[in-house]
């Protein structure tokens, strides 16, 4: 059974660099079956779609977001990783893995909560 | 960039009541690319509903989906206790992917 799990630092000062790996077990990154994604939600609200890997490396970012996320695929270790460049307190958000396929996304990872604060 | 629109924000209903949730997109979406998810607090999203009607692995039979072109539904024939929890319904078309702000149900 495929599981995802985020993990990162839950505390990012302002201005700096979030940075999220998802750790994927029972299953093969490298799948073309597959595309993997990373889609966050802030306190109290809904889910925001962040950006889309697939196996051949090419992404999909949120057009909102574009100028500041990188996400790649880390393939020797099943994992793959976000990084958001100079982050604010709008940032503050939990953020999910998932594996997509189709044109939706399943599993998710359980969700690791990013605080952006000085 | 497709925009999805879910009514009502918050529906109040009793165990053993239909559930009829909304999700309208501001143009046309592929079927084959709308899809439904159900999150509880402190839980991840959980798919239900793939392809506008197909049920997710796992899904009890009374989640349904409907729907083609800018107007989809998600019912739930008869409330269960734990179906109460916040629906997505989300979008993939043109190397973009939306989801609707979502729709709460709550025990009346």
């Amino acid at each position: 059974q495929l599981q995802l799990q985020e993990s990162g630092p839950g505390l990012v000062k302002p201005s700096e660099t979030l940075s999220l790996t998802c750790t994927v077990s029972g299953g093969s990154i490298s799948s073309s079956d597959y595309y993997w994604g990373w889609i966050r939600q802030p306190p109290g609200k809904g889910l925001e779609w962040i950006g889309t890997i697939y196996y051949s490396g090419n992404t999909y970012y949120n057009p909102s977001l574009k100028s500041r996320v990188t996400i790649l695929l880390g393939t020797s270790k099943n994992h793959f990783s976000l990084k958001l460049s100079s982050v604010t307190a709008a940032d503050t958000a939990v953020y999910y893995c998932a594996r997509g396929r189709g044109g939706w996304f399943d599993p998710w990872g359980q969700g690791t909560l990013v605080t952006v604060s000085s | 960039e497709i925009v999805l629109t879910q009514s009502p924000g918050t529906l109040s209903l009793s165990p053993g009541e239909r559930a009829t949730l909304s999700c309208r997109a501001s143009q046309s979406v592929s079927s084959t690319y709308l899809a439904w998810y159900q999150q509880k607090p402190g839980q991840a999203p959980r798919l239900l509903i793939y392809g506008a009607s197909s049920g997710a692995t796992g899904i009890p039979d009374r989640f349904s989906g409907s729907g083609s072109g800018t107007d989809f539904t998600l019912t739930i024939s008869r409330l269960e206790p734990e179906d109460f929890a916040v629906y997505y319904c989300q979008q993939y078309g043109s190397s973009l992917w939306t989801f609707g702000q979502g729709t709460k149900v709550e025990i009346k």
